[in-house]
């Protein structure tokens, strides 16, 4: 019940296509959906979030689409870049009785995105 | 406003001996994560801090793993009598305290410590 399951495992873009990556959840405790970045190497980083009070939410060419009835939820790339190869990870979190936190957060098993140019 | 600094960034032990993981979280924060990545795959969570309580342990193995955030000083993941099945990359992630609103507890990530065990 607490896992967050990711596809595909690995996409290939041409540069200026739509990327589209997709997460699905069972923990209907789960009330914060952030996806992360990871460059080789390097650390997750923040992209983007969603609480499921809102069915989508965009920053720039990140758009999260969040369907509560299906437990759902997926990242939209557009205008995709070469830069934006990397490995995305949607995750799930759920706020602590006191609501100071959301706690420890369950990862997807990550996309691996290549955009080629 | 320094991120999130874990060290060392790699470390390389033989069986049986100790690793210690240090992160120090970002300036302000006060609760501090721990997860661990194997090749290909996503970061399992291992355990939540805040300063001088662990909050929750659930993703801890019952053995040889143990972690602390101290008063003073960074958190640190301790990995007793290693095997070669405990190499990987651990994360520390931290998240500031109580904020509210949209940026409540957001994790920022530290560059991680890869651990190889020979």
């Amino acid at each position: 019940q607490q896992q967050v399951k990711q596809s595909p495992q690995s996409l290939i873009v041409q540069k200026g296509g739509i990327s589209i990556i997709n997460c699905a959840y069972e923990n209907t405790a789960f009330d914060y959906f952030p996806w992360y970045q990871q460059f080789p190497g390097k650390g997750p980083a923040l992209l983007i979030a969603i609480r499921p009070d809102v069915s989508e939410k965009k920053e720039g060419r990140f758009t999260i689409s969040f369907n509560k009835s299906a437990k759902q939820f997926s990242l939209h790339i557009m205008d995709s870049q070469p830069g934006d190869s990397a490995t995305y990870f949607c995750a799930a979190g759920s706020t602590n009785a006191g609501g100071t936190s959301y706690g420890k957060l369950t990862f997807g098993q990550g996309t691996i995105l290549t955009v080629h140019p | 406003n320094a991120g999130v600094m874990q060290n060392p960034r790699h470390l390389v032990r033989r069986r049986g001996q100790e690793a210690r993981l240090r992160c120090s979280p970002m300036k302000g924060h006060s609760h501090v994560y721990w997860y661990r990545q194997l090749p290909e795959e996503g970061l399992k969570f291992m355990v939540y801090l805040q300063k001088e309580n662990i909050i929750d342990e659930s993703g801890m193995p019952k053995e040889r793993f143990s972690a602390e955030f101290p008063k003073e000083g960074p958190s640190i993941l301790r990995i007793q009598q290693v095997v070669r099945g405990d190499s990987a990359a651990y994360f520390c992630a931290s998240s500031p305290l109580n904020r509210g609103g949209e940026a409540k507890n957001i994790q920022y990530f530290g560059a991680g410590t890869r651990l190889s065990v020979l």
